[in-house]
């Protein structure tokens, strides 16, 4: 299996544009978790999906957020409109269950916001 | 709310073992793992602890302790390439949601 797919590897933007990431989580899997990584606050969980149902989107930081799975191989990630504060690296994972199954996590994407 | 604590830093030499703790204080706690991540690459998964006690596999040992609310890492005959960072993240409730620790960052010296 080829793992976790995210693109694009590197997304450079103005402020005020939309910014849309994108996740192909491993097949089979059910779950599937989109986290935001920064310097300053770590690791953090945004929101996650089971069998393309959003579970607990209360990571979300704002409105400006918003995530979509439209079916089990695909999930994407928008901001509109960005802000520099949203510059970090988001990183999509999945497992295989909830029931305690490990993390498998995408090469990430690393959003700068100018 | 919840709070998971690990060490920022940390140094060892080569072929030494290395320890690091973590302490976590969360509702709904229902285990805990261990990821390791190299810098500018994605977390990968080290081990899962449920249950009180040790878990060994190869050079890495996680313990755990629900009472006391502590877990470690324990690296054995440390590597160059083990320099990285270690993050706990505690499972809450019945789904598979992590919530990260800092991380502690591992440097391994010659």
């Amino acid at each position: 299996d080829a793992g976790v797919i995210q693109s694009p590897r590197h997304e450079v933007t103005e402020m005020g544009q939309e910014v849309t990431l994108r996740c192909k989580p491993i097949s089979g899997h059910d779950y599937l978790f989109w986290y935001r990584q920064t310097m300053m606050r770590g690791l953090e969980l945004l929101i996650y999906f089971n069998n393309n149902v959003p579970i607990d989107d209360s990571g979300m930081p704002e409105d400006r957020f918003s995530a979509k799975m439209p079916n089990a191989s695909f999930s994407t990630l928008k901001i509109q409109p960005s802000e520099p504060r949203d510059s970090a690296v988001y990183f999509c994972a999945s497992s295989l269950t909830g029931d305690g199954e490990k993390l498998f996590f995408g090469s990430g994407t690393q959003l700068s916001v100018l | 709310g919840q709070n998971i604590d690990q060490p920022t830093e940390m140094t060892a030499t080569e072929g030494a073992i290395v320890q690091i703790n973590c302490t976590y204080q969360t509702s709904g706690f229902n285990g805990l793992f261990w990821y390791q991540q190299h810098a500018g690459e994605a977390p990968t998964f080290l081990s899962y602890n449920v249950l009180d006690g040790l878990e060994e596999k190869g050079r890495f040992s996680s313990f755990l302790s629900r009472s006391k609310g502590y877990s470690y890492l324990l690296l054995k005959e440390l590597q160059m390439k083990d320099s990285a960072s270690y993050l706990c993240a505690v499972r809450k409730g019945g789904y598979n949601k992590l919530i990260f620790g800092a991380g502690t960052r591992l440097a391994v010296h010659p």
